[in-house]
């Protein structure tokens, strides 16, 4: 079953401008990662945050995590065409190697 | 090789026809993943290697599964008497243990008529 859920499914930004999305979870974990997924091949690793960290950032991403919610956000700044894509959550729930992942949100970026 | 390669990356079969899908891991990664990815839908996990430690099989969906990989090479994945409901792509990943990190391949798309 999925750990991850992802919100919204699909987002349309214009270019420029800021995307947001969420990913919430239901067990403890280790750490999340975000992955972006071009054109439904394979996963590109974007950002992990351990569960004692907050925030990070990496270039335009920003990253939060609040572990109370069982919550997560990836922000990416300044938006490009090339940030069209579908961006998904995973956790490692401590078994030190199998990731579960999330549906999804697809962000297109119209320019 | 400088990634995680994939082949065939298109598989179009008839219902009851087996399967064969390979992946070539980048070279030292002792971890490999094999997942699946229905339309629209996020990666579900199918089995994991991990050196010559016995597998992790629990995500494979029937016994019409069947992965196999000799120590830190090649994998493959086997589906046989295939089902129109396999039609998804298969992502295989890479990494090390205490790597937390995986590194995906192009992925295979399976098309079953």
């Amino acid at each position: 079953s999925q750990q991850g859920e992802e919100d919204p499914q699909a987002l349309s930004i214009q270019e420029g401008e800021n995307a947001t999305m969420n990913c919430s979870y239901k067990t403890s974990i280790n750490n999340l990662q975000w992955y972006r997924q071009n054109s439904g091949r394979g996963l590109v690793h974007l950002i992990l945050i351990r569960s004692n960290e907050r925030e990070k950032h990496s270039g335009r991403l920003r990253v939060t995590l609040d572990t109370s919610k069982k919550s997560s956000s990836l922000l990416i700044t300044a938006s490009r065409a090339a940030d069209t894509a579908s961006y998904f959550c995973a956790t490692d729930a401590g078994n030190d190697y199998k990731l579960s992942f999330g549906a999804g949100t697809t962000v297109t970026v119209r320019a | 090789g400088a990634g995680v390669s994939q082949s065939p990356s298109n598989k179009v079969t008839e219902k009851g026809k087996d399967v064969e899908l390979r992946c070539d891991p980048i070279s030292g990664h002792t971890a490999l993943y094999w997942y699946r990815q229905r339309l629209g839908q996020g990666l579900e996990f199918l089995i994991y290697f991990q050196g010559n430690s016995a597998p992790d099989k629990s995500g494979l969906p029937s016994d019409r599964f069947s992965a196999e990989r000799t120590g830190e090479s090649v994998s493959t994945l086997t589906i046989q008497r295939t089902q129109q409901e396999d039609s998804a792509v298969y992502l295989c990943a890479t990494g090390n243990r205490g790597m937390d990190t995986q590194y995906f391949g192009p992925g295979t798309r399976l098309t079953v008529l």
